[in-house]
C-alpha cells in the first residue's frame, strides 16, 4: 500500500508554539495531501503537494516534500487552540489511504 | 452546494438486523469511499467506487456491501450487523484519485447493540 504513515502518534504544545509533524511513505508518488479532522468531524483537505515542488504555504502551514527520503512534514506555526485536532497525509494512491494520523493537542 | 452528504447521522442497531447507509455527492465527482473510524485510529477503507456502476474493496470489506448504481450516490450496506461493526463511518468523494481534495462527509454513528 501507498499509504502514509504519520509521525508522532501525538503531540502536546503551547499555544504560540510550533507544530512539526511528519509523513513517510513506501512507493513513488505524483502528489501528497494533507488533512485534518477536528474531533468526530469529517476530514478537511489542508494542502496538496506534487511530487515536483520541495515547499508549499498556506497560511500558518508549511509542507515539505522530499521525495528521494519518501518523506513530508507538515508544519504550523503559531498554534492557536483551533489547530488542536488530528493531522493526516494521503498519497495519491487510487484507494485514498490515510495512516492512523497525528493528534495535536495546543494548550491554552 | 451541498458538497457530500450523508444520511442517517445516528443509528442504533440491534445485532442481526441489516440497514444501509447512503452517501450523495452533488458535485459530479467520479470517486467515492466508505472508510470506518474506530476510537483512537484512523480511517479504514471499507470500499471504493472509480465510477458509475463500479465498486472495489478496500482494507476492511468483509461483513459490508456497496453499490453505486448512480454516480452521485454510493450506498453502504450492512447485512446482518456485528457489535464489531460500531464505528464511525466517512463518505467522501473526488474528482480524480488522489490528484485532486477529497470532500468529506459529516459522518454517520453507528452503535451495534
Amino acid at each position: 500500500s501507498q499509504q502514509g504513515e504519520e509521525d508522532p502518534q501525538a503531540l502536546s504544545i503551547q499555544e504560540g508554539e510550533n507544530a512539526t509533524m511528519n509523513c513517510s511513505y513506501k512507493t513513488s508518488i505524483n502528489n501528497l495531501q494533507w488533512y485534518r479532522q477536528n474531533s468526530g468531524r469529517g476530514l478537511v483537505h489542508l494542502i496538496l503537494i506534487r511530487s515536483n515542488e520541495r515547499e508549499k504555504h498556506s497560511g500558518r502551514l508549511r509542507v515539505t516534500l522530499d521525495t528521494s527520503k519518501k518523506s513530508s512534514s507538515l508544519l504550523i506555526t503559531a498554534s492557536r487552540a483551533a489547530d488542536t485536532a488530528s493531522y493526516f497525509c494521503a498519497t495519491d494512491d487510487y484507494k485514498l489511504s490515510f495512516g492512523a494520523g497525528t493528534t495535536v493537542t495546543v494548550r491554552a | 452546494n451541498a458538497g457530500v452528504t450523508q444520511t442517517p447521522k445516528f443509528r442504533v442497531l440491534k445485532t442481526g438486523q441489516s440497514m444501509t447507509l447512503l452517501c450523495a455527492q452533488d458535485m459530479n465527482h467520479e470517486y467515492m469511499y466508505w472508510y470506518r473510524q474506530d476510537p483512537g485510529m484512523g480511517l479504514r477503507l471499507i470500499h471504493y467506487s472509480v465510477g458509475e456502476g463500479t465498486t472495489a474493496k478496500g482494507e476492511v470489506p468483509d461483513g459490508y456491501n456497496v453499490s453505486r448504481l448512480k454516480k452521485q450516490n454510493f450506498l453502504l450496506g450492512l447485512e446482518s450487523a456485528a457489535p464489531s461493526q460500531t464505528s464511525v463511518y466517512f463518505c467522501a468523494s473526488s474528482s480524480d484519485r488522489g490528484r485532486t481534495e477529497a470532500f468529506f462527509g459529516q459522518g454517520t454513528r453507528l452503535t451495534v447493540v
